[in-house]
């Protein structure tokens, strides 16, 4: 099945304690992004990638870092996480920037920095 | 991009046809009509698009209108699982996979009623 994948759905954490979210797609999709959303806020773009070792800032991007090593897997760091970075977050995923086609997302991580 | 409007929110009776419109009255030629639905925190799930043709998949229709300044999605049979916030998004033709960057407004939160 066709799928994006995030790890973890639910992590309560720390201020200041390092933390990764993992985003792994099996549709070989050159295309991958992460968002956020907020109360209010909409969904904003953190960072996209448009293929390996190709990456690159969105709308909101401070104080989050990426990597695309390989094409399935798109990781999001918080080096060091504040409050202001609780939040819900997507990976969103799609075949090709060249084309109008779907974006694929995650079921989402909800992070709490308390 | 061009900037869409959306009512605030609609109900819809179980069974019925659910017609959610959008402006999009800045819309210029090269540009894509997308629709995307967010289930309660859940990914937001690609529904349908579309550049001036009406357009029908499995799960919904888009009628455009034929200045391309509005449009309506229809859910021909709406049932209890169709609630969800529908986002009318638009989009330049060519600037690759909608991952790239989908700009979500406000959407309209469509209610399903038994």
């Amino acid at each position: 099945e066709a799928q994006v994948t995030q790890n973890p759905r639910y992590l309560i954490t720390v201020t200041g304690k390092k933390l990764t979210v993992t985003c792994s797609q099996n549709m070989n999709h050159e295309y991958m992004s992460w968002y956020r959303q907020d109360p209010g806020l909409g969904l904003r773009q953190i960072y996209y990638s448009m293929n390996v070792e190709v990456t690159d800032k969105g709308d909101v991007p401070e104080g989050y870092k990426v990597s695309r090593k390989e094409k399935r897997n798109f990781p999001l760091i918080l080096e060091s996480p504040s409050p202001n970075q609780t939040s819900l977050y997507f990976c969103a995923s799609s075949p090709t920037i060249r084309e109008n086609t779907e974006a694929f997302f995650g079921q989402g991580t909800r992070l709490t920095v308390v | 991009d061009a900037k869409t409007t959306q009512p605030t929110s609609m109900d819809c009776a179980e069974g019925r046809a659910a017609n959610l419109p959008c402006n999009h009255s800045t819309i210029s030629g090269n540009e894509y009509v997308y629709w995307y639905r967010q289930i309660h925190s859940q990914g937001p799930q690609y529904i349908i698009h579309g550049l001036k043709n009406n357009e029908t998949n499995e799960m919904a229709s888009l009628i455009i209108t034929e200045d391309r300044k509005s449009s309506t999605l229809i859910l021909p049979h709406a049932t209890l699982r169709d609630t969800a916030v529908y986002y009318c998004i638009v989009r330049v033709k060519g600037r690759g996979g909608s991952a790239r960057q989908l700009t979500f407004g406000s959407g309209t939160q469509l209610t399903v009623l038994p």
